[in-house]
């Protein structure tokens, strides 16, 4: 089973600074990887597929990298709108399964 | 616009059955792959059962195992899942989601989830 650890758990920034996230998988995925972004009382949002790749009318200020095992998550300047919690999630073979990581919560400090 | 809306959850004493429903609107529901996810309070998401756009390929997570079944009727651009012999886990939102596509790696749109709740 290829697990996701994702890192800090919480990130306390204020409005304006930048973020920076990051999720390893145990083993490699090439480059299918996704975050999704999930504000309180709302479901998950698809953000960045596809390691870098951004989803439809999702801002510019969001940008994804990484491959292999390694991935980033950076949100260039935070608006009020992304103190929220981020999830990274990639597919797993042998049996096909969908995984999360465990998130990361960005909190205005 | 694309849009799904779950329903079915409530409160259900341990061992009991429930069925789930995701409608969809908006898009060419019968040509997409489709997925439930699932969410306990306080917990991150949690995948639980993908189902292939003709209702062919079903596959679920281990956690759920043969309790679970998911099914589709495209005619009515609605998916089920039906869970049996609840636990106390299986509380939580549970969310429909639509595939991105091509090689079923996303989910790019989501419902708003149903709550099933498992207590005596």
């Amino acid at each position: 089973e290829n697990v996701l650890t994702q890192s800090p758990a919480t990130l306390s920034l204020s409005p304006g600074e930048r973020a920076t996230l990051s999720c390893r998988a145990s083993q490699s995925v090439a480059t299918y990887l996704a975050w999704y972004q999930q504000r309180p009382g709302q479901a998950p949002r698809l953000l960045i597929y596809d390691a870098s790749t951004r989803a439809t009318g999702v801002p510019a200020r969001f940008s994804g990298s990484g491959s292999g095992s390694d991935f980033t998550l950076s949100i260039s300047r935070l608006e009020p709108e992304d103190f929220a919690v981020y999830y990274c999630q990639l597919r797993s073979e042998g049996p096909r399964t969908w995984t999360f990581g465990q998130g990361t919560k960005v909190e205005n400090k | 616009q694309v849009q799904l809306v779950e329903s079915g959850g409530g409160v259900v004493q341990p061992g009991g059955s429930l069925r789930l429903s995701c409608a969809g609107s908006g898009f060419s529901f019968g040509r997409y792959d489709m997925h439930w996810v699932r969410q306990a309070p306080g917990e991150g998401p949690e995948w639980v059962a993908f189902l292939s756009f003709d209702g062919t390929f079903k596959h679920y997570a281990k956690s759920v195992g043969a309790r679970f079944t998911v099914s589709r009727d495209n005619s009515k651009r609605t998916m089920y899942l039906d869970l049996d012999r609840l636990r106390p886990e299986d509380t939580a939102l549970y969310y429909c989601a639509r595939d991105l596509g091509g090689l079923d790696y996303y989910f790019d749109t989501w419902g708003q989830g149903t709550l099933v709740t498992v207590s005596s």
